[in-house]
């Protein structure tokens, strides 16, 4: 079964608002990704943040994470036209040499 | 750089028959990744290698195998296709933690 749970499932929004994704798992992490896949092709990674973190920032993405609830949010800030994909959370399960994914958060942004 | 290729991009299958999917990375990377990806649904771990001549079972490998002959491949194989085998299929490799993915094979099984 899956790891991660994502919520919204959808979320659409008018071009220059803030996007928030929240993310939530079950066992304890090593670490947390979030990932970006653009309609019909692959995944790319955006941004990690280590258990022993509670927040992260790269360019307009921040992460933050809160291991006593077993949960994460990605925040994308001032969002353009180009972020529209689907987002997904993925963990890195300790002592596992792979990661697991949530279903997703499909992103729409609107112009 | 060509990162992670599949080939091929496309493929449609009958009942019963097989196939391989072939993954290529050229980033000398230790780990590879087979997932799955159905509509509405996040990725699905099938197979997994943690190097050269090593493969582990994921969270759905029945119906699939899978072979690391050389550090740079990582070849899927269904031996009999079934429907519920019609999918998106993405390969992965990674040195870290982060994981490169390749740009998927769409799978449809009649």
């Amino acid at each position: 079964s899956q790891q991660g749970e994502e919520d919204p499932q959808a979320l659409s929004i008018q071009e220059g608002e803030n996007a928030t994704m929240n993310c939530s798992y079950k066992t304890s992490i090593n670490n947390l990704q979030w990932y970006r896949q653009n309609s019909g092709r692959g995944l790319v990674h955006l941004i990690l943040i280590r258990s022993n973190e509670r927040e992260k920032h790269s360019g307009r993405l921040r992460v933050t994470l809160d291991t006593s609830k077993k949960s994460s949010s990605l925040l994308i800030t001032a969002s353009r036209a180009a972020d529209t994909a689907s987002y997904f959370c993925a963990t890195d399960v300790q002592g596992a040499q792979k990661l697991v994914f949530g279903q997703g958060t499909r992103l729409t942004i609107n112009p | 750089n060509a990162g992670v290729t599949q080939t091929p991009k496309f493929r449609v299958l009958k009942t019963g028959q097989s196939m391989t999917l072939l993954c290529a990375q050229d980033m000398n990377h230790e780990y590879m990744y087979w997932y799955r990806q159905d509509p509405g649904m996040g990725l699905r771990l099938i197979h997994y290698s943690v190097g050269e001549g090593t493969t582990a079972k994921g969270e759905v490998p029945d119906g699939y195998n899978v072979s690391r002959l050389k550090k740079q491949n990582f070849l899927l194989g269904l031996e009999s296709a079934a429907p519920s085998q019609t999918s998106v299929y993405f390969c992965a490799s990674a040195q870290g933690y982060e994981q490169f993915f390749g740009p998927g094979t769409r799978l449809t099984v009649l």
